[in-house]
C-alpha cells in the first residue's frame, strides 16, 4: 500500500529546465512499469511505460530509465513547462499477477515560471 | 477518442444512503478496474473485472460495497449503506490486456456527511 499525499516529496524546477523524478520499486519480480501524471481534480494519466527487458524508453519530451540492479525507475522530462506541474506516480506490475499495479507514493512537480 | 467516462463527477449524500457510481470503459478494452484514492492510503484497487467477470474483489472493504459489470461497456460500484469513512475519490480504469497500461477516468469525488 502506498500513500500519503500529505507528505508528498516535491520537486521544484525552473520552466525550461529538465526534471528528473525518481522511484524505487519493491519487487524484483516486477516486469512492467508505468509512469502516470495526475493533475488536480483529474485521474491518473498514462505518460510512458517500460518492460523489464529494456533499460530505456523515450517518448515525446519524456524518457524513462530502468535500473533493475538497484530496483530504480526514473522519469526525465525535457524542457519542463508549466503544464507539467502535477503529481507523478510510478507503478509496477508484478510478474505473477497480470493485472495488479503497485503504485508509488507520488512526487509533486512544481514548475516555476 | 473518448476515454473512460465516470459519473457523477461529484456526489454528496448523507450517511446511510445508497450510492451508485458508474463507469463506461474505453471501447474494446476487456479489463476494468475500480480504485479508491485517499490522502492517507493513496490509490487502492477495489475490484478487477476481465471480460465482464469479477476476478479479484479482495480489495472491496466490506459487504457494504458491491460492483457489477452487466456488459462490456458499463460497470457500477455501489455502497449501501454509505458511511463517512467511505468519503474518497473513486476511479475506474480500463485496459486492453496484460502488460498494457490502465487508462483512468477523472473519478467521482464522494462525500458522505
Amino acid at each position: 500500500g502506498e500513500s500519503v499525499g500529505l507528505h508528498l516529496p516535491t520537486l521544484s524546477v525552473q520552466e525550461g529546465d529538465n526534471s528528473i523524478i525518481n522511484c524505487a520499486y519493491s519487487n524484483s519480480a516486477s516486469d512492467y512499469f508505468i509512469w502516470y501524471k495526475q493533475e488536480s481534480g483529474k485521474g491518473p494519466q498514462f505518460i510512458i511505460d517500460i518492460r523489464s527487458n529494456m533499460d530505456k524508453r523515450q517518448g515525446q519530451r519524456v524518457t524513462v530509465l530502468l535500473n533493475k540492479t538497484v530496483k530504480h525507475l526514473s522519469l526525465q522530462i525535457a524542457a519542463t513547462q508549466p503544464g507539467d506541474s502535477a503529481v507523478y506516480f510510478c507503478a509496477e506490475n508484478i510478474g505473477d499477477s497480470s493485472y495488479k499495479l503497485i503504485f508509488g507514493s507520488g512526487t509533486r512537480l512544481l514548475v516555476r515560471p | 477518442d473518448a476515454g473512460v467516462i465516470q459519473s457523477p463527477r461529484h456526489e454528496v449524500t448523507e450517511m446511510g444512503q445508497e450510492v451508485t457510481l458508474r463507469c463506461k470503459p474505453i471501447s474494446g478494452h476487456n479489463s476494468l478496474f475500480w480504485y479508491r484514492q485517499t490522502m492517507m492510503r493513496g490509490l487502492e484497487l477495489l475490484i478487477y473485472f476481465n471480460n465482464n467477470v469479477p476476478i479479484d474483489d479482495s480489495g472491496m472493504p466490506e459487504d457494504r460495497f458491491s460492483a457489477k459489470m452487466p456488459n462490456a461497456s458499463f460497470s457500477t460500484l455501489k455502497i449501501q449503506p454509505s458511511e463517512p469513512r467511505d468519503s474518497a475519490v473513486y476511479f475506474c480504469a480500463s485496459r486492453t490486456g496484460q502488460s498494457q497500461p490502465q487508462h483512468f477516468g477523472d473519478g467521482t469525488r464522494l462525500s458522505i456527511l
